[in-house]
């Protein structure tokens, strides 16, 4: 099992340009997490998907983002335009969704806005 | 409304010493609870979590929790500190009707030498 995949590790982009991460949960797994990760406000949940349906997507922080979970085995996270109050570690995680089990987490996408 | 704290933003341990990393959480059904690793430029990495049974949970590299349900805790424990124990440690709960993990702000652990 490769875990959670997330690509690409480090994205450097400039201000206003569309940005997508992108993440491959663990097959099988139910439930599908962004999570993004910055030193001012810790790890914050964006929005979760339960058998590719978005169920919560009240972190979502404005319009600008966007995210859709097209099959079980891809979903992507979309910041367009970027701005530098963007810039963070982005993560995926997974679950199987229909046990009280934990996270499995992705290495994250280190995203930096100029 | 599911919350956690971790009180502490850094731990300062002596290696060899037994560590204690603080959690305290508040769910409104029964708590499922967890803690997570990171190491620098890492991933979360799952430690152990607490469903149900036993209030010692034993987890991995030799860490251990207690649930305490009438402090609302769950206090993150090692006999004995490494080096390589170094890291921010999460916190994190969700209620058993919710899908939300939700986080405490981390506690960095400093273990010297």
């Amino acid at each position: 099992d490769a875990g959670v995949i997330q690509s690409p590790r480090h994205e450097v982009t400039e201000m206003g340009q569309e940005v997508t991460l992108r993440c491959k949960p663990i097959s099988g797994h139910n439930s599908l997490f962004w999570y993004r990760q910055t030193m001012m406000r810790g790890l914050e949940l964006l929005i979760y998907f339960n058998n590719n349906v978005p169920i919560d997507d009240s972190g979502m922080p404005e319009d600008r983002f966007s995210a859709k979970m097209p099959n079980a085995s891809f979903s992507t996270l979309k910041i367009q335009p970027s701005e530098p109050r963007d810039s963070a570690v982005y993560f995926c995680a997974s679950n199987p969704g229909s046990k009280p089990s934990g996270y499995t987490f992705g290495s994250g996408t280190r995203l930096t806005v100029v | 409304a599911q919350s956690v704290a971790q009180p502490e933003d850094q731990v300062n341990v002596a290696e060899g010493n037994p560590l204690t990393v603080k959690c305290t959480y508040s769910v409104s059904g029964n708590p499922y609870l967890f803690w997570y690793v990171q190491y620098p430029n890492r991933g979360l990495q799952f430690l152990l979590k607490y469903i149900t049974g036993d209030n010692l949970v034993k987890g991995s590299y030799g860490f251990e929790a207690e649930f305490n349900k009438s402090q609302t805790s769950f206090h993150l424990k090692k006999p004995s500190a490494l080096v390589s124990d170094s890291a921010l440690y999460f916190c994190a709960v969700r209620d058993d009707s919710s899908y939300k993990l939700i986080f405490g702000s981390g506690t960095r652990l400093l273990v010297r030498p």
